[in-house]
């Protein structure tokens, strides 16, 4: 099976910086998803990453370490629309390749 | 492009009853998963279609749980009888290949009184 853990809960500022972390334990890791779900709407793709390093999407990236099981989300130039939860999702290929999810992260953006 | 489709968005019942829910997945899309998402938590995979194949319901509770995808397109998930626990947002996705990135439905709210 997996582990995956992340903070419950973050606040930030608008206009700041944050960084979300997910850390992992899976002996078949085969890549890892962030994900964005605002209250009450279905989840939306943000980022895959297989290999290590960092993926640059406009105000988001997202890194990985495959060594040391895990990722950050960061998100630049906060916006409050960008208060939603952020789940991470690893794949395994021990498991059917199946993404299994995290609990997410709560982040709360204020003015 | 059409997303995917979920009804109903919201259903109420009384614990013993059944529910059903019905899932359309994105046109051309091989893969389709339902999954359970209890408040506060991440969603929890039921179940995953590959075509009108089952891949994976190892987190099925098969006693009161079950789906199918009968020609490789919609899908039905169905609870009988429902248990209080049940109360959870019901999540369908569907990906044009297994293990790639998913789209999901709007979901269905099950509320079990």
């Amino acid at each position: 099976g997996q582990n995956i853990d992340q903070p419950t809960e973050m606040t930030a500022t608008e206009g700041a910086i944050v960084q979300i972390n997910c850390t992992y334990q899976t002996s078949g890791f085969n890549g890892l998803f962030w994900y964005q779900q605002h209250a009450g709407e279905a989840p939306t793709f943000l980022s895959y990453n297989v290999l290590d390093g960092l993926e640059e999407k406009g105000r988001f990236s997202s890194f990985l370490s495959r060594s040391k099981g895990y990722s950050y989300l960061l998100l630049k130039e906060l916006q409050m629309k960008d208060s939603a939860s952020y789940l991470c999702a690893v794949r395994d290929r021990r498991g059917s390749y199946i993404p299994t999810f995290g609990r997410g992260t709560s982040l709360i953006v204020h003015p | 492009e059409a997303g995917v489709a979920q009804s109903p968005r919201y259903k109420i019942i009384e614990k013993r009853q059944s529910v059903a829910f019905w899932c359309n997945p994105i046109s051309g899309h091989a893969t389709l998963y339902w999954y359970q998402q209890i408040l506060g938590q991440g969603p929890k995979l039921l179940i995953q279609f590959q075509n009108n194949g089952v891949v994976d319901d190892s987190q099925l509770p098969k006693d009161r749980f079950s789906a199918e995808r009968l020609k490789g397109v919609d899908s039905t998930l169905k609870i009988q009888p429902a248990k209080l626990e049940d109360s959870a947002v019901y999540l369908c996705a569907s990906s044009p290949r297994q293990g790639y990135e998913q789209f999901f439905g709007p979901g269905t709210r099950l509320t079990v009184l």
